[in-house]
């Protein structure tokens, strides 16, 4: 299985300040064939499910606030809030798609500093 | 708008089998660009992939969960379940189906399962 790891588990930022979540990838998600990253990102509030925020690695979903962002290849990749805003304290997990089994990030908790 | 709907029981004795089934609805599971999957969370805990079937039937599942584990598709109304046999504490979770192509871009809103007798 591929094992993803997340830096840092926990996370406090000031509102209107950048945070930065990081994910790595024991192998490579980058498929060769069609140069796309198999790495997606999500935000989870409490008694909600996962949602969408990036995939392809850098792909905004629709609907996300430009203020999101991922970059990143291969092994190791970083979804950065730009300007931290109150309604993104969440959990955030990254997600590999490349293999089977799919699997995630242990998760980040962001909050407000 | 693509809306999905968990629903079974929410509680399963040790042993016996779990079974969960989604509603799709504001949209048909037959949709040549989808599959349609299930994550689990236990309490406090992170994601895991359970498996995955197209609407053909065609299936995947997590080599963790395979032995114990079925998928299937029920076009006709719009639905896909889950089973899962032999079932332990580990296995209490909240259980949630969703659509993906890639990503999962579209989840239902969950369903706590809990291994009790």
């Amino acid at each position: 299985d591929i094992v993803m790891t997340q830096s840092p588990d926990s996370l406090a930022v000031s509102l209107g300040e950048r945070a930065t979540i990081n994910c790595k990838s024991s192998q490579s998600v980058l498929y060769s064939s069609n140069n796309k990253n198999y790495l997606a990102w999500y935000q989870q509030k409490p008694g909600q499910p996962p949602k969408l925020l990036i995939y392809g690695a850098s792909t905004r979903e629709s609907g996300v606030p430009d203020r999101f962002s991922g970059s990143g290849s291969g092994t190791d990749f970083t979804l950065t809030i730009s300007s931290l805003q109150a309604e993104d304290v969440a959990l955030y997990y990254c997600q590999q798609y490349h293999n089977t089994p799919q699997t995630f990030g242990q998760g980040t908790k962001l909050e407000i500093k | 708008q693509l809306q999905l709907q968990e629903s079974g029981p929410g509680l399963v004795k040790p042993s016996e089998t779990l079974s969960l089934t989604c509603t799709v609805s504001g949209g048909s599971i037959s949709n040549t660009n989808y599959y349609w999957g299930w994550i689990r969370q236990p309490p406090g805990k992170g994601l895991e992939w359970i498996g995955s079937i197209f609407y053909s039937g065609s299936t995947y599942y997590n080599p963790s969960l395979k032995s114990r584990l079925t998928i299937s598709v029920d076009t006709s109304n719009n639905q896909f379940s889950l089973k899962l046999t032999s079932v332990t504490a580990a296995d209490t979770a909240v259980y949630y189906c969703a659509r993906h192509v890639e990503a999962f871009d579209s989840w239902g809103q969950g369903t706590l399962v809990t291994v009790s007798s």
